[in-house]
């Protein structure tokens, strides 16, 4: 299996811009997290999915990001618009049964804004 | 709530040493603890993970933690330390009802010759 795929690896944008950022789970893993990490806040858990349904989404910091999966193999996460304090590495994880399984992470997507 | 402390944000240790490093939890009932390490660049990738049992658990590298319930920690060792050990690592709790997991911050390991 390829693991969990996210595209960019990097992504430079200017403020204002709009970024979108694209994450492929393992295939037949019902569940899918994004997660954001910063030097000054670590690993946070934005929202995670199950079977393409938004389940918590407490995480997303405000209107401007916004989640989708429109099916089981793909799903983003879109800035709009992007600010500099939305610098940070973007990851993606997904798992089968995530209490009692591993969560499987992708390499992340290291966005600078400027 | 659940949440995890990793007390040292960094530590240096020789190559061959042993290792040490150390995670408390809060959590009101019995939680699922993991250990993740990530390299440069990296994603995160599971070194072992504590559900129920035997509370002394080995993971992938020579790795192996202990889950003690009276102390709140799951501190991860490791007896010889190679180079390659060198990365971020991370402790993390689950079994909320919501199926994520919380993070500790972060302990960063130096390996020196």
């Amino acid at each position: 299996d390829a693991g969990v795929i996210q595209s960019p690896r990097h992504e430079v944008t200017e403020m204002g811009q709009e970024v979108t950022l694209r994450c492929k789970p393992i295939s037949g893993h019902d569940y899918l997290f994004w997660y954001r990490q910063t030097m000054m806040r670590g690993l946070e858990l934005l929202i995670y999915f199950n079977n393409n349904v938004p389940i918590d989404d407490s995480g997303m910091p405000e209107d401007r990001f916004s989640a989708k999966m429109p099916n089981a193999s793909f799903s983003t996460l879109k800035i709009q618009p992007s600010e500099p304090r939305d610098s940070a590495v973007y990851f993606c994880a997904s798992s089968s049964s995530p209490q009692k399984e591993t969560q499987y992470f992708g390499p992340g997507t290291r966005l600078l804004v400027l | 709530a659940q949440s995890v402390t990793q007390p040292d944000i960094h530590i240096t240790v020789s190559e061959g040493a042993s290792l040490e490093l150390r995670c408390n939890y809060s959590y009101g009932a019995t939680p699922y603890l993991f250990w993740y390490v990530q390299s440069p660049g990296q994603g995160l990738q599971l070194l072992l993970k504590y559900f129920s049992g035997d509370t002394l658990v080995q993971g992938i590298k020579g790795f192996e933690a202990e889950f003690k319930r009276s102390q709140s920690s799951f501190n991860l060792r490791k007896p010889s330390v190679h180079w390659s050990d060198a990365a971020e690592y991370f402790c993390a709790v689950g079994g909320n009802s919501g199926y994520a997991l919380n993070f500790g911050k972060g302990t960063s390991l130096l390996v020196t010759p």
